[in-house]
Formats: C-alpha cells, sequence, structure tokens
C-alpha cells in the first residue's frame, strides 16, 4: 500500500523567508502528486499539479519538483506571507484513481 | 461556477441516528471520493465511486454507506453502527484516468451531541 509522509508536521518562519516543505511516498508507481492548501475548518485547494514525466511545476511564488525514482516532492515557497499561513498537503494517484495523502505540514509565517 | 458542493456545513446528530452528507457536483467528473479528516490525521478514504451505479469501499467504510443514482450526486449515509463519527468529511471528485487532479468541496463538519 502506498504510504505518503509529509516532514515537518510543522513549521514556523518570519516573514520573507523562503521555506521547503518535503514530501515522501513509498511506491514510485504514480500518475501524478499534487498539492494542496488547506486553512482551518475549509476544504483542499489545489496548489500544483506535477504529472509523473515531469521534474517540476511552477506558479507564482510557488514550485514543486518531483523526483518519483527516489519517491520524494518538495513545495518551494519564495518569500513567505502571513497569508501563506495554513496546512500544506500532498498527494499522490496511482492505479485505480486513488489518491493517498501525506499528515501535512502546518505551516506559520509571522509577521 | 463549476464546482464541489457539500452541505451542509455543520451537521449535529444525536446518538443512534442516521445522517446523510450531501455532495454535488456540476464538473462533469465520473470519480467521485469521500474523505475523513481527523485532527492530527491524513485524510482516509471511506467510499469512492468511478461511474454510475458502481461503488468500492476505501479503508474506513465500516458504519458508512453511499449510493451514486447519478453522475453529479453521491450521497454519504453516516449510520448509528460507526461509533466515532464525529469528525470533517470532505467531498472531492475527478476525470477517471491517471493524468488528472483532484477537486474539493469545503467540507461537513460531523459532531455527535
Amino acid at each position: 500500500k502506498q504510504e505518503v509522509t509529509q516532514i515537518p508536521a510543522a513549521l514556523s518562519v518570519p516573514e520573507g523567508e523562503n521555506l521547503v516543505l518535503n514530501c515522501s511516498f513509498t511506491d514510485s508507481a504514480i500518475y501524478n502528486l499534487q498539492w494542496f492548501r488547506q486553512d482551518p475548518g475549509k476544504g483542499l485547494t489545489s496548489l500544483l499539479l506535477i504529472q509523473s514525466s515531469q521534474r517540476e511545476q511552477t506558479s507564482g511564488r510557488l514550485n514543486a519538483s518531483l523526483d518519483k525514482s527516489s519517491g520524494r516532492s518538495t513545495l518551494y515557497i519564495a518569500a513567505s506571507q502571513p497569508g501563506d499561513s495554513a496546512t500544506y498537503l500532498c498527494a499522490v494517484r496511482r492505479t485505480g484513481n486513488q489518491f493517498y495523502f501525506g499528515t501535512g505540514t502546518s505551516l506559520t509565517v509571522i509577521p | 461556477d463549476g464546482g464541489i458542493t457539500q452541505s451542509p456545513k455543520y451537521l449535529f446528530r444525536k446518538e443512534g441516528q442516521n445522517v446523510t452528507l450531501s455532495c454535488e457536483q456540476n464538473l462533469n467528473h465520473d470519480a467521485m471520493y469521500w474523505y475523513r479528516q481527523d485532527p492530527g490525521q491524513g485524510l482516509r478514504l471511506i467510499y469512492y465511486s468511478q461511474i454510475v451505479n458502481d461503488f468500492q469501499k476505501g479503508d474506513i467504510a465500516e458504519g458508512y454507506s453511499v449510493s451514486r443514482e447519478k453522475k453529479e450526486s453521491f450521497p454519504l449515509t453516516v449510520t448509528s453502527a460507526q461509533k466515532n463519527p464525529t469528525a470533517f468529511y470532505l467531498c472531492a471528485s475527478s476525470i477517471t484516468g491517471g493524468n488528472t487532479e483532484a477537486f474539493f468541496g469545503q467540507g461537513t463538519r460531523l459532531t455527535v451531541v
């Protein structure tokens, strides 16, 4: 069974700092990997989708990379802002149309 | 606007009652999913459906039931057999096939009183 791990579980940084969130998965036979943002009491908002054939995707201040062979993905957030404070989850999709989620990293950006 | 609508946002259940959570999507997606989220834990799959009139159990299906009579709708019933139903429930949908992303509703917070 696919297992997805996110480290660290929580992260606190001062505003303006660049930061990296990590996601690792045990089975490299994936279709894609998706990064989400979740605000307290809300649903998940998709940030970036990386196909298995891709190495990275960028959207504004966000950059996600994928190393399928080593089972790792990183989400890089540049010039962090207080509005970036949220929980970030990664999910991998594999056969059977199922998604497997990590437990998330809770990010706090201090003004 | 296309998206997934979950209702209600908050739901209170007395012990021994069945309750039904609604999930509707207008994205024309074939696949729909129900997840449960508890504090400090990742999302756990309850049920999923890849096509109308078909659905499969996920990792924690006991005490839950679903139906998929229409492509747009995938209601989840939390039965009295579910011993610890207080949680945040999330519905998602996607196109079937490998290289597609999941879209989520805003969730329903269920509390047993």
